[in-house]
C-alpha cells in the first residue's frame, strides 16, 4: 500500500544544535516533494519544494535532500532557535499533493 | 488581501444543520484545494479545482459534501446535515498551478453539537 512516514514521537532538540526531520515513502514515485511548516491554529506554510532530479535545496538555514533511491527526504535545521518550534509537514505529489501527518519540532532553550 | 482569506473562522452548529465554508483564494491562482485535518491527524483531501477543468472530488469522503468554485475565484464548501465526525478544521489552499507551492489559510474550526 502506499504510505507516507514522518516521525510521530516529538523532536526536542537544544537551541543551537541541528534538527532533522525524516520523511519516508512507499509506493510512490514523485516527481517532487515539499515541506511545510505549521503552527497551532494556522494553516501550513510552504518551506521548500526539491525536484527528483535535485540531490539537496537549501534556504538560509534550512536544507533538504531527496534520495529516490531510498525513498526519503531529509529536512534540516541548522543553528536552531525556540522560534523554529512548530510541526513539519512533508507533502509528496502523485497526482494530487499527498501529506504527511507531520513531526513536531520542539527546540529547548 | 494578499493571502487566502477562509471564513467564518470558526463555526459551532448543531447535528443535522447545513454548513457553508467559503474561501477567497490569492488573485491569479488557477488552482484552489480543500482539506480536512483533525486534532493530531495529517491534512486529508477533499476536492481539487484548476482552472475550467471538471473538479477532482475523489477526496469528499460522502454525497452530504460538496464545493463549487464561482467564476475561477471565490469556493464555498458545502455540507449537508452535518455529523459529528465532520469536526474538523477545514483547509483551503491556492496556488498558480500543480507543481507550485501551496498557500494556505488559516482554516474553519467547525464543531457539530
Amino acid at each position: 500500500s502506499q504510505k507516507i512516514e514522518q516521525n510521530s514521537e516529538a523532536l526536542n532538540i537544544q537551541e543551537g544544535k541541528t534538527a532533522t526531520l525524516t520523511c519516508n515513502y512507499t509506493n510512490y514515485s514523485p516527481a517532487y516533494l515539499q515541506w511545510y511548516r505549521q503552527d497551532p491554529g494556522r494553516g501550513p506554510v510552504f518551506l521548500l519544494l526539491i525536484r527528483e532530479n535535485e540531490k539537496e535545496k537549501r534556504k538560509e538555514r534550512l536544507k533538504v535532500t531527496f534520495d529516490t533511491t531510498l525513498k526519503q527526504s531529509l529536512f534540516h535545521i541548522t543553528a536552531s532557535q525556540p522560534a523554529d518550534s512548530a510541526t513539519y509537514l512533508c507533502a509528496l505529489d502523485n497526482d494530487k499533493i499527498i501529506f504527511g501527518k507531520g513531526t513536531r519540532l520542539h527546540i529547548l532553550p | 488581501g494578499a493571502g487566502v482569506s477562509q471564513s467564518p473562522s470558526n463555526k459551532v452548529t448543531e447535528k443535522g444543520k447545513d454548513v457553508e465554508l467559503r474561501c477567497d483564494p490569492i488573485s491569479g491562482h488557477t488552482a484552489l484545494y480543500w482539506y480536512r485535518q483533525s486534532l493530531g491527524q495529517g491534512l486529508e483531501f477533499l476536492i481539487y479545482f484548476q482552472g475550467n477543468s471538471a473538479p477532482d472530488k475523489s477526496g469528499l469522503p460522502s454525497d452530504r459534501f460538496s464545493a463549487e468554485r464561482t467564476g475561477g475565484s471565490v469556493s464555498t464548501l458545502t455540507i449537508q446535515r452535518t455529523q459529528q465526525e465532520d469536526s474538523a478544521v477545514y483547509l483551503c489552499a491556492s496556488s498558480l498551478g500543480d507543481d507550485q507551492p501551496q498557500h494556505f489559510g488559516d482554516g474553519t474550526r467547525l464543531s457539530i453539537l
